[in-house]
Parts: structure tokens; C-alpha cells; sequence
């Protein structure tokens, strides 16, 4: 089963506006951590901002948060005042989370978000 | 510190054929996980590697096969290509047990495979 959801495939903002970016998410697990990437046209992955299950605030880093509501199962990425360097592919991810040991721990992603800033 | 290095960046291969990826993780990591990323689609899991052992596996065929090497770096191979495996794989290491809040796991930009 698609743990996963991005319902956006393609979005638009103009230039230092603020967007939001959704994400759905559905797991049996107490203890999951939940992430943004954002993926350039180079390929990498760079890690944007991590919410734990167990955080009790929503987690932000810079001009990224992230609305965490637990019983939704949501985790959308808010980025304020969008720059044209902002464009590119955004992905929403999950880890279960298991402190005894790594095996078996895998990210899973949802199919992706295309951001575009208009100037 | 070096972040994670991947190579080679591009690579072109003809159905049938084998091919190998390789991925130096980042300066003290002991992790590597590999993702397959088709186009138009998130990552999909194959493996992880930790203690040069696979350690995790995803929905992926056995002609998917890993190495670690005791400097942590590690190895994807692909036998018998099919076009299907056309995608960027992506490599991605880290440190166990991890002490921060992020689990610290670092991408590195990826092989773009391309079966013919």
C-alpha cells in the first residue's frame, strides 16, 4: 500500500510569496519520522526539515515548516518567501522509526511535487 | 567533511548486458542505501548495506545486487539490463545508530542508467 501522497504534481508561486506543499501519509507505526527533499534538475536529494511522530511542535528550518497534524496523517511543507532558486522537484518522505536497529529501514517517497517560481 | 560521490554520472548500456554503480559514502558514515528513481516517480528502495552485509531489501529481482567494502563505500549491479532499469539510482549513506534529529542521511546526485 502507497504510504505516501503528494496530490500536486505541479505548482506555481510568484517570487516571495508563500507556498504550501501537501502531503498525506498512512502508517500502522507510534514512531515515524517524516522529511522534505527538495531534488534539483542536478539529481541530489537535499534534505529540507525532519517532524518526528513524537514532536510535539511543528518543525522549521529557515523559510521551510512543515504543518504537522497527526490525526490527518499530514505533513505539508510551507516555504515563505519563495525564491527563484526554490524550483525544482519537491518529495515528501517517511521513516518508521526503530531505535533498536537498521535493518530493513527504508525511506518511503511520494511521487513528487514540481515547484516553479514565477519572477 | 566529503558528501556522498557517485559514479559514474551518466551511463548508457544495452539490454541484456550487466552494469556496475558505484557510491563513496559520506566521511563517517557507516550506512549505504540504494534507490531507484524512474522517471516521473519518487524513490524506490533495493537495498541497504551496513557491517558489509545487506541488511534490507526491497520488491527488487536478485539480478539487483550489492557490495560493501570495509571503507564503507559500496557497489550496485545490475545483471541481465532490461529497459525497464532505466532510471537515476541513487546512493545515500549514514551513520548507526544515529545521533541526530534527522538521522542524518546524505544523497548523493545520482547515476543516470539508460538501457537500450
Amino acid at each position: 500500500a502507497q504510504k505516501i501522497t503528494q496530490t500536486q504534481p505541479g505548482m506555481f508561486v510568484q517570487e516571495k510569496e508563500a507556498v504550501t506543499l501537501d502531503c498525506t501519509y498512512d502508517t500502522s507505526d507510534q514512531s515515524y519520522g517524516l522529511f522534505w527533499y527538495k531534488q534539483p534538475s542536478s539529481g541530489e536529494m537535499i534534505f529540507l526539515i525532519y517532524q518526528g511522530s513524537y514532536d510535539e511542535q511543528n518543525a522549521t528550518e529557515g523559510r521551510y515548516s512543515l504543518n504537522f497534524q497527526k490525526a490527518r496523517k499530514s505533513a505539508n511543507l510551507v516555504i515563505s518567501a519563495s525564491q527563484l532558486g526554490d524550483s525544482a522537484m519537491y518529495f515528501c518522505a517517511m521513516r518508521e522509526l526503530d531505535f533498536m536497529s537498521n535493518t530493513g529501514n527504508q525511506f518511503y517517497f511520494g511521487t513528487g511535487t514540481s515547484l516553479t517560481v514565477i519572477p | 567533511e566529503t558528501g556522498v560521490t557517485q559514479s559514474p554520472t551518466h551511463l548508457i548500456k544495452t539490454r541484456g548486458q550487466q552494469v556496475t554503480l558505484r557510491c563513496s559514502s559520506q566521511s563517517g558514515h557507516n550506512t549505504v542505501s540504494w534507490y531507484q528513481q524512474a522517471l516521473g516517480q519518487g524513490p524506490q528502495f533495493i537495498f541497504q548495506y551496513y557491517r558489509e552485509e545487506e541488511n534490507g531489501r526491497g520488491n527488487f529481482p536478485p539480478r539487483f545486487s550489492g557490495l560493501q567494502f570495509p571503507n564503507y563505500s559500496s557497489e550496485l549491479n545490475v545483471n541481465a539490463l532490461e529497459l525497464d532499469d532505466s532510471a537515476l539510482y541513487l546512493c545515500a549513506s549514514s551513520l548507526y545508530p544515529q545521533g541526530n534529529r534527522n538521522y542524518g542521511y546524505t544523497f548523493g546526485s545520482g547515476t543516470r542508467l539508460t538501457v537500450v
